[in-house]
């Protein structure tokens, strides 16, 4: 079975310092991972995704993600958070597109 | 194009009554699936389908749901008879298969069953 999981209910950062938002995955064979943002009140929009390729992904809102074999893992990241930011994330794997738990990011003035 | 549309967008019930929940996937697209958000549960996939035939409905709670595709432009999500714990938002999403795979999400329908 391909699952994901989210280890981290909720992440805060302050405005303008990193974040990470940590996902890892169990997937027989070559894995598709993605991440999702949902806003108040929305359904969940697409930021990026690993197929095949370079380990850095660049997607939307200058977020990026890096996929790690050996660790299962394909983290969120942005090198300077904004208040802006403050959303749920989801990461999913392809096959069935099944989410991870979310992960309430909350980003301080 | 309009994107996803569900309707209604929102709806109340009482427990008992009848709840169909529609969706509009965007044109040309061969997937779509059905979920259910709440805080307690998270997002959960209920079923998925493929050029209107049903993959996997492993993720739907019980014989009360019912999932239907007619045709490549509609489905439906039934839910008979409703109960309080069925509350939640419901999003359809619908995706091309044979590009980039990105899931396009409608707006949701708020389900109130009281």
């Amino acid at each position: 079975a391909q699952s994901v999981a989210q280890p981290e209910d909720q992440v805060n950062v302050a405005e303008g310092n990193p974040l990470t938002v940590k996902c890892t995955y169990s997937v027989s064979g070559n894995p598709y991972l993605f991440w999702y943002v949902q806003y108040p009140n929305r359904g969940l929009q697409f930021l990026l995704k690993y197929i095949t390729g370079d380990n850095l992904v660049k997607g939307s809102y200058g977020f990026e993600a890096e996929f790690n074999k050996s660790q299962t893992s394909f983290h969120l990241k942005k090198p300077s958070a904004l208040v802006s930011d403050s959303a749920l994330y989801f990461c999913a794997v392809r096959h069935d597109m099944r989410f991870g738990a979310g992960t309430r990011l909350t980003v301080k003035p | 194009d309009a994107g996803v549309i569900q309707s209604p967008r929102h709806e109340v019930t009482e427990m008992g009554q009848e709840v169909t929940l529609r969706c509009k996937p965007i044109s040309g697209h061969d997937y779509l699936f059905w979920y259910r958000q709440t805080m307690m549960r998270g997002l959960e996939l209920l079923i998925y389908f493929n050029n209107n035939v049903p993959i996997d409905d492993s993720g739907m709670p019980e014989d009360r749901f019912s999932a239907k595709m007619p045709n490549a432009s509609f489905s439906t999500l039934k839910i008979q008879p409703s109960e309080p714990r069925d509350s939640a938002v419901y999003f359809c999403a619908s995706l091309l298969g044979s590009t980039n795979e990105k899931l396009f999400f409608g707006s949701g329908t708020q389900l109130s069953v009281l």
